[in-house]
């Protein structure tokens, strides 16, 4: 089978850095990649690791350890409007895309 | 240029009735996904095409669930005999072959509600 685990609801200030965890178990893993979905709009690509290491494009950064099943999305410098749920997913040898649950990020003022 | 487009954006019908959902992916993608979402969770894999043909069709959850997509382009989910299980939103992603990345384009989705 395939699962997904991330937390279900992360919450910070303006400003700050977060960083949301994401582990797998997978029969096939071809990648990780992290989607942004606000509240009634469409998934919107953020990031992806097919390799060990940090990915970094602009506030966002992504890593990812295949020998630990592990990953994380990286916020920095967060803004009101990063406010939205957030969803690790795991590409599969068709491309087509396993994910998770769902991290819901609240930014405060 | 156009992103995914997706028809309806919303479809209430009744329990045992037939739905259609379309989707016109961004052109030149030749990979076409559909995924649908129930409130709260993530994207549920349904169906993948690559060109016309149906490359996985591992998620579709039974029979009574069938897409096509027979001139590599638009493609169009249809589901049979609805049941209330059905409702969720039911989302269309495309992608270019090219895409290193394999950055999914997703539409707007459709909303479906079976009474």
């Amino acid at each position: 089978g395939q699962s997904l685990e991330q937390p279900s609801e992360v919450t910070a200030v303006e400003g700050a850095i977060v960083q949301i965890n994401c582990t797998y178990q997978t029969s096939g893993f071809y990648g990780l990649s992290w989607y942004q979905q606000h509240d009634g709009g469409a998934p919107t690509f953020l990031s992806y690791n097919a390799l060990d290491g940090l990915e970094e494009t602009g506030r966002f950064s992504s890593f990812l350890s295949r020998s630990d099943s592990y990953g994380y999305l990286l916020l920095q410098e967060l803004q009101m409007k990063d406010s939205a749920s957030y969803f690790c997913a795991v590409r599969g040898n068709t491309g087509k895309l396993i994910f998770g649950q769902g991290t819901t990020l609240q930014v405060k003022p | 240029g156009a992103g995914v487009s997706q028809t309806p954006s919303n479809k209430v019908t009744e329990k045992g009735k037939y739905v259609e959902l379309r989707c016109d992916p961004i052109s030149g993608h030749t990979a076409l996904y559909w995924y649908r979402q129930s409130l709260g969770q993530g994207p549920e894999f349904l169906i993948y095409f690559q060109g016309t043909g149906a490359a996985d069709d591992s998620g579709l959850p039974n029979d009574r669930f069938f897409a096509v997509r027979p001139e590599g382009s638009v493609s169009t989910l249809k589901i049979q005999r609805t049941e209330r299980g059905d409702s969720a939103v039911y989302l269309c992603a495309s992608s270019s072959r090219d895409s290193p990345y394999n950055e999914q384009f997703f539409g707007p989705g459709t909303r479906l509600t079976v009474l």
